[in-house]
C-alpha cells in the first residue's frame, strides 16, 4: 500500500522559514514526480511545483519561484518543501501528491497546516 | 498559463438528480485533465483521469466527457456520499492549473 506521511502542523512567524516533509512508503520516489499543492482557508487548490527526485530537477509556478524550494532524499524516500519569508498569505494546508505516469496525483499526503502569525 | 474556468462555483441538488460540472480550458490541453473529489478535512481524491477514464474504485455513476475545450464531470444519480467539493486540473502544460472548484450540496 502506498502511503504519503506529511509532517505536523507548523506555526511560523512572519519573515521566517519552515520546512515540510513528505515521507513515502510502498513506492520508490525515484520512479515518479512529487508535486506540492496548497489550499488557503476556504479556497481552491493551487499547484506550487514539482520535483523529479531521480535527478533533483524542479519546476515551479511563477508565484512560488522565490517562495518554495523543493528537494528530495531518495535514500529516505522523502520529499521536502521549504517555504521562506513567510507572510500571513502563506497560511494554508500544503499537500504532497504523486503517482505513476498513467495516473499522476493518485496518491496524496494528509496535508500540513502552516499558520503564519506573530 | 492555461486558465481553467470551472462552473458552477456551487450548486445544490437532490438525491437521484443528474449533476454536471464543467471546466473550460483557455488553451488546448488535449485530454490531460483530472477531476478530483474533496470532502471536508480530507485530501483530494482523483475520480477521472485523462478526461474520461474512471479512476480505480470510483462508482460507475461518475463519468467524464469532453467537447472541444469544455470538460464535464457528470454524476448520473446523486447519492448522499457525493456531497463534496470538486476540482479539475489540467496537466498538459506547466504550470499545472486547477479550476476554482465546485461545492456540491444537498438541496
Amino acid at each position: 500500500e502506498v502511503q504519503l506521511q506529511q509532517s505536523g502542523a507548523e506555526l511560523g512567524k512572519p519573515g521566517t522559514s519552515v520546512k515540510l516533509s513528505c515521507k513515502v512508503s510502498g513506492y520508490n520516489i525515484r520512479n515518479t514526480y512529487m508535486h506540492w499543492v496548497n489550499q488557503r482557508p476556504g479556497k481552491g487548490l493551487e499547484w506550487i511545483g514539482r520535483i523529479d527526485p531521480a535527478n533533483g530537477n524542479t519546476i515551479y509556478a511563477e508565484k512560488f519561484k522565490s517562495k518554495a524550494t523543493l528537494t528530495a532524499d531518495t535514500s529516505s524516500n522523502t520529499a521536502y518543501m521549504q517555504l521562506s519569508q513567510l507572510k500571513s498569505d502563506d497560511t494554508a494546508i500544503y499537500f504532497c501528491a504523486m503517482g505513476p505516469i498513467y495516473s499522476p496525483f493518485a496518491y496524496w499526503g494528509q496535508g500540513t497546516l502552516v499558520t503564519v502569525s506573530s | 498559463d492555461i486558465q481553467m474556468t470551472q462552473s458552477p462555483s456551487s450548486m445544490s441538488a437532490s438525491l437521484g438528480d443528474r449533476v454536471t460540472i464543467t471546466c473550460q480550458a483557455s488553451q488546448d490541453i488535449g485530454n490531460n485533465l483530472i477531476w478530483f473529489q474533496q470532502k471536508p478535512g480530507k485530501s483530494p481524491r482523483p475520480m477521472i483521469y485523462y478526461a474520461t477514464n474512471l479512476a480505480n474504485g470510483v462508482p460507475s455513476r461518475f463519468s467524464g466527457s469532453r467537447s472541444g475545450s469544455d470538460y464535464s464531470l457528470t454524476i448520473s444519480s446523486l447519492e448522499s456520499e457525493d456531497m463534496a467539493d470538486y476540482h479539475c486540473l489540467q496537466y498538459k502544460q506547466y504550470p499545472y492549473t486547477f479550476g476554482a472548484g465546485t461545492k456540491l450540496e444537498l438541496k
